[in-house]
């Protein structure tokens, strides 16, 4: 059974930095393209970024464009999203999942619990 | 960025009801439309891929159709575990993005 399970600090402030994990299991990590999707209290979903299978490609959506990085260990079966200079709109619930595919992701068939990330002060 | 637009935002129905939930795309993504459920608390469940190929293990009275830029997902017969909320998503491009949620909510 695949498996993905976020971690990271939970409370940050303005201006501030964190960095989520994602524990993969139960798949072949480095065959999969990545992503991380986010939910803003009672809000809808909203992709994050997503890196290929590899690592080599990554692409993030405008509102975390130029404060982030994502990355992966494939020995380690590690996904990391590291975002700065935090604002109050970035609290969310952030969630890693899986993509279908290697290098492009269409579309998340695995998704993890999800991790509450809060950005005030 | 293509704007995903789903209609209607809430609806309330019956067990047993058929349910039709709709997702316009701006522009033309061929069969590149994929539909969550999201239940409260809980993370999102891939349900349809592609359009149309239902995943492994979800029941068949779920169902989807539609190309280009009009999508339809069909619930047959409503079920009490079928209460939640239902999101589509573009993968055509990126950046990915989903329709703002249609809530699916006990008559």
């Amino acid at each position: 059974e695949v498996q993905l399970l976020e971690s990271g600090e939970g409370l940050v402030q303005p201006g501030g930095s964190l960095r989520l994990s994602c524990a993969a299991s139960g798949l072949t990590f480095s065959s999969y393209a990545m992503s991380w999707v986010r939910q803003a209290p009672g809000k809808g979903l909203e992709w994050v970024a997503s890196i290929s299978d590899s690592g080599g490609r990554t692409n993030f959506a405008d509102s975390v464009k130029g404060r982030s990085t994502i990355s992966r260990d494939n020995p380690k079966n590690i996904l990391y999203l590291k975002m700065n200079n935090l604002r109050v709109g970035d609290t969310a619930i952030y969630f890693c999942a899986k993509c279908r595919h290697p290098g492009y992701c269409y579309y998340m068939d695995v998704w993890g619990e999800g991790t509450t990330v809060t950005v005030s002060s | 960025d293509i704007q995903m637009t789903q209609s209607p935002s809430s609806l309330s129905a019956s067990v047993g009801d058929r349910v039709t939930i709709s997702c316009r795309a701006s522009q033309k993504i061929s069969s590149y439309l994929n539909w969550y459920q999201q239940k409260p608390g809980k993370a999102p469940k891939l349900l349809i891929s592609a359009a149309s190929t239902l995943q492994s293990g979800v029941p068949s009275r779920f169902s989807g159709s539609g190309s280009g830029t009009d999508f339809t997902l069909t619930i047959t017969s409503l079920q009490r575990e079928d209460f939640a909320t239902y999101y589509c998503q573009q993968g055509y491009n990126t950046p990915l993005t989903f329709g703002q949620g249609t809530k699916v909510e006990i008559k």
